[in-house]
């Protein structure tokens, strides 16, 4: 059974780049489906933030491609997430997941979710 | 973006209650949605998919139904393991979203 991890820091400041990882253990990034990120601000829903298949161009968020980058590294069997310019708007619980099917030509569901991470933007 | 709008936003039930909440999006997406289910301090579940396909191993208490702009989400008779937030999410169209949420609780 899959299973994802969320680890970085807690506390980024603002204007600064927060930077994510999620270990992946029990199924290889290489082999098949989509990974990506889902958001949740405290108190509030979810926002899809972007995902990817393994050695194929990602799909973002409009509201924040030009602030994100997604990629995985199949040596350590992991995927990250680089946010730059960060204000308190973007304080969440960060969760990655994993994605069946790519949300474009086909049905798409997040079947596996890390146990998600908060991150605080402040000084 | 393709808005979506659950109601209620919260709702206190009896357990053995029958409850339905109800999704409703903007534009067309056929059956184009996903239901999952949210304890506190949890990562989402996935329940329903497709609009009507029950996910492996989630309980036949759950169904799901509706095409088009109109949803529904059920719960046959409502159990104290249910309490939490459950979202709607289309992936009709990019970028994915979800509904509001609706809080369930036991009354």
């Amino acid at each position: 059974q899959v299973q994802l991890l969320e680890s970085g820091p807690g506390l980024v400041k603002p204007s600064e780049t927060l930077s994510l990882t999620c270990g992946v253990s029990g199924y290889l990034i290489s082999d098949g489906y989509y990974w990506g990120w889902v958001r949740q601000a405290p108190g509030k829903g979810l926002e899809w933030i972007g995902h990817f298949y393994y050695g194929e161009e990602p799909y973002f968020n409009p509201s924040l491609k030009s602030r994100i980058t997604l990629s995985g590294d199949t040596s350590r069997n992991q995927l990250s997430l680089k946010m730059i310019s960060v204000t308190a708007a973007d304080s969440a619980v960060f969760f990655c997941a994993r994605f069946r099917g790519n949300c474009v030509t086909t049905s798409c569901q997040i079947d596996s979710w890390g146990q998600g991470l908060l991150v605080t933007v402040s000084t | 973006d393709i808005q979506m709008t659950q109601s209620p936003s919260s709702l206190s039930a009896s357990v053995g209650d029958r409850v339905t909440i109800t999704c409703q999006a903007s534009h067309d997406i056929h059956r184009n949605l996903n239901w999952y289910h949210q304890k506190p301090g949890k990562a989402p579940n996935l329940l329903i998919y497709d609009g009507v396909d029950l996910e492996t191993g989630v309980t036949s208490r759950f169904s799901g139904d509706g095409m088009g702009t109109e949803f529904t989400f059920t719960i046959s008779s409502l159990q104290p393991e249910d309490i939490g937030t459950y979202y709607c999410q289309q992936y009709s169209r990019l970028p994915l979203t979800f509904g509001g949420g609706t809080k369930v609780q036991i009354k």
